[in-house]
C-alpha cells in the first residue's frame, strides 16, 4: 500500500491560517470517509486531531477543522498559535484491515 | 481515563528476539481492535500491525509479514507484539494503540534498537 502525498512542510504567523493536504486514492482517501489528522510533537506520542474527514475528538480546539474532495483531504489551522507547531500525519483506512499514513508536514509557526 | 502502556523495548543484536507488550485501562478493552505502529528515528509512522477486539483476525504489514505476531489477551487488557528475526530497518518506537478504523488512543511508546 502506498503512502499518502504530504508537502513536506508548511508556515504561518501566528493568527493566520494554513491548510495542509493529504492526497490518496480511490482505494483510500477517496474510497471511504475514515481519514484522521494525528499531531505530533518532538518526542511524543501522535494525538488525534481529527477522525472520520470532518469530527474532532473532545478537547480539540475548533481551530482545527478537515474536510474532503475527492481523492484529497485537507487539515486547516486556524488561528494559528506558537504550540501549534508539530509535525501532522494524515491517515486513511484502505479497506481489508489495511491502513496507511501519509508522510508527515512540518508546520512551523513564524 | 483511558491508558495504554508499552514495555519490552531494548537493544538487541540482528536476528534475535524481542517480546512487546502494551498494558491498557479505562475502556471496554475487549470491545476494540488494537494495533502497533512504528517509528524509525527522523521518520514518518508506519502501520505494524492490526488484532481486531476477539483476536480473531490479524494483519501485518509487508516489511513485518512472517516475522512478528500480535496477539491479545482480553482476561488482562494486554495487546503483544511478537518479534522474531529482527533487522536493522526494525529500529523504531513503537507504539500501540488503540481502534480498528480511527485509532483514536496512543501509547507514550517503547524503543527497539537492533544493532550487533
Amino acid at each position: 500500500q502506498s503512502a499518502l502525498t504530504q508537502p513536506p512542510s508548511a508556515s504561518g504567523s501566528p493568527g493566520q491560517s494554513v491548510t495542509i493536504s493529504c492526497t490518496g486514492t480511490s482505494s483510500d482517501v477517496g474510497g471511504y470517509n475514515y481519514v484522521s489528522w494525528y499531531q505530533q510533537h518532538p518526542g511524543k506520542a501522535p494525538k488525534l486531531m481529527i477522525y472520520e474527514v470532518t469530527k474532532r475528538p473532545s478537547g480539540v480546539p475548533d481551530r482545527f477543522s478537515g474536510s474532503k474532495s475527492g481523492n484529497t483531504a485537507s487539515l486547516t489551522v486556524s488561528g494559528l498559535q506558537a504550540e501549534d507547531e508539530a509535525d501532522y500525519y494524515c491517515s486513511s483506512y484502505a479497506g481489508s484491515n489495511v491502513g496507511v499514513f501519509g508522510g508527515g508536514t512540518k508546520l512551523t509557526v513564524l | 481515563q483511558v491508558q495504554l502502556v508499552e514495555s519490552g523495548g531494548g537493544v538487541v543484536q540482528p536476528g534475535r528476539s524481542l517480546r512487546l507488550s502494551c498494558a491498557t485501562s479505562g475502556f471496554s478493552f475487549s470491545d476494540f481492535g488494537m494495533r502497533w505502529v512504528r517509528q524509525a528515528p527522523g521518520k514518518g509512522l508506519e502501520w505494524v500491525a492490526l488484532i481486531w477486539h476477539d483476536g480473531t483476525t490479524t494483519y501485518y504489514a509487508d516489511s513485518v509479514k512472517g516475522r512478528f505476531t500480535i496477539s491479545r489477551d482480553n482476561s488482562k487488557n494486554t495487546v503483544y507484539l511478537q518479534m522474531n528475526s529482527l533487522r536493522a530497518e526494525d529500529t523504531a518506537v513503537y507504539y500501540c494503540a488503540k481502534g480498528y478504523r480511527v485509532v483514536d488512543i496512543w501509547g507514550q511508546g517503547t524503543m527497539v534498537t537492533v544493532s550487533s
